[in-house]
């Protein structure tokens, strides 16, 4: 059975900050891997997909990278901003989307 | 473009009811899903429709139901209410299957009191 983890539950740093988001799931046979930011009460936002045959994916000031063989993906933000407070959670696909618990991010200005 | 809407956005419910959920994915796409999201973790598959057939189903009872219609819109039912129902319902759209992108709409909170 799939189990994706999400470390750390929480995490408040300074702005301008790089930080690492950590994803991990116990089965390697995926589709691929998706990042997403929730705001209080919103709905999901993708951020970034990643398919099993790669290695990492960018947009802007975010980088996703997936190890399928250790079963973890990571969440780069660089120069963070207060704007960047939300909860991000990874799903993996399988036969069914498979969501981790997500980390509460608040980036203090 | 329009995005994944969602119908109602807020509902509040008796246990016992049944109650009717409505998503209208991205224009094109032919695939939908249904998430429960219980506060504080993340969301639960419920279902996935593509081309008009039941594609995936989660760990939900038979309570749960849904159906997509011929122009890709979906429709979640839940029957016999529990207040363990209450919870953000997520909706998502996809171009097809397994390898593509989900866009999800803004859900519809759901109260059952």
């Amino acid at each position: 059975k799939q189990e994706v983890t999400q470390i750390p539950a929480a995490l408040s740093v300074p702005e301008g900050e790089n930080l690492v988001l950590n994803c991990s799931f116990t089965d390697s046979a995926i589709y691929n891997l998706q990042w997403f930011r929730q705001d209080p009460g919103k709905g999901l936002t993708s951020l970034l997909l990643i398919q099993s045959s790669q290695r990492e994916q960018t947009s802007g000031r975010l980088n996703a990278s997936l190890d399928k063989s250790s079963g973890r993906s990571t969440l780069y933000i660089a120069a963070s901003q207060p704007g960047d407070s939300a909860t991000y959670l990874c799903a993996v696909r399988d036969d069914k989307i498979i969501f981790g618990k997500g980390t509460r991010l608040h980036i203090l200005p | 473009d329009a995005g994944v809407t969602q119908s109602p956005t807020h509902l509040i419910k008796t246990r016992g009811q049944q109650v009717t959920l409505r998503c209208s994915p991205i224009s094109g796409h032919k695939s939908v899903s249904w998430y429960q999201q219980v506060l504080g973790q993340g969301p639960q598959f419920i279902f996935q429709y593509y081309e008009k057939e039941e594609r995936g189903r989660g760990n939900f009872p038979d309570r749960f139901s849904a159906r997509q219609f011929p122009n890709y819109s979906s429709e979640l039912n839940v029957n016999a209410l529990l207040l363990g129902d209450s919870a953000l319902y997520l909706c998502a759209s996809s171009p097809g299957q397994r390898l593509y992108e989900q866009y999800f709409g803004p859900g519809t909170r759901l109260t059952v009191t």
